[in-house]
């Protein structure tokens, strides 16, 4: 099956400098990957998705790159804000019919002030 | 719109008896469901997949006698947590998909936190 890695496990930047997380898997099969933000105690939320037929996407502060061949995607937040501070998590669909997703085990970004 | 909500949204109940949550999509008929969990300050597990009409499939690892999933219509899908132990206890979470969305997207409902005594 899928196993996808995160990295890193804790990120802690300055408010407004810029913030990466990056993510592995291993199933070639998968073509859907998705970034959540979760809060405590609450639903993931997604924040962007990226399918395996692109290699960038942007949304505003946000964007996740995918390198296909290396079968790893980073997301990327610009000038970050102590809004942003939750953990993220990184998934992927491993290809099968279904789409249920392997997430990644979550990184917590702290934006310091 | 792709609203999807979840009953109850936290239950404690006592060891060995059966806790049964219910995940609907509000808006949108949901061709298929999926049921996480996640433990605290860990990541979400996949546990079953579902889709309406037929019975679920489960992964690897989680045992469908304990986790009884049914999903009887589009906007439906309940798991029940059979003879509960407190290694049970977690955030149990479901996600839908509808007919005519983006094919990949799902939604998530908003939790339940499970706690056995």
């Amino acid at each position: 099956g899928e196993n996808v890695e995160q990295h890193p496990s804790t990120l802690s930047v300055q408010e407004g400098d810029s913030a990466v997380i990056k993510c592995t898997y291993s199933d070639s099969a998968s073509n859907y990957f998705p970034w959540y933000k979760q809060e405590l105690g609450k639903r993931p939320q997604l924040i962007i998705d990226i399918r395996s037929n692109v290699g960038e996407k942007k949304d505003q502060r946000i964007a996740v790159t995918l390198n296909k061949t290396a079968k790893h995607f980073s997301l990327h937040i610009t000038e970050t804000q102590p809004e942003d501070s939750a953990v993220y998590f990184c998934a992927a669909n491993g290809g099968r019919g279904a789409d249920g997703l392997t997430f990644g085990k979550g990184t917590h970004l702290i934006i310091q002030p | 719109g792709a609203v999807v909500s979840q009953h109850p949204s936290w239950v404690i109940c006592k060891s060995g008896t059966s806790v049964k949550i219910e995940c609907r999509s509000l808006d949108f008929q949901a061709t298929t469901m999926f049921w996480y969990r996640q433990f605290p300050k860990q990541s979400l597990m996949l546990m079953a997949t579902s889709n309406e009409g037929s019975k679920a499939t489960y992964e690897q690892g989680v045992e469908k006698d304990k986790f009884l999933i049914n999903h009887a219509s589009l906007t439906l899908s309940t798991l029940t947590v059979t003879s509960a132990h407190p290694e049970d206890s977690s955030f149990y979470i479901c996600s839908a998909r509808g007919r005519g969305m983006s094919y990949n997207e799902q939604f998530f409902g908003p939790g339940t936190r499970l706690t056995v005594l």
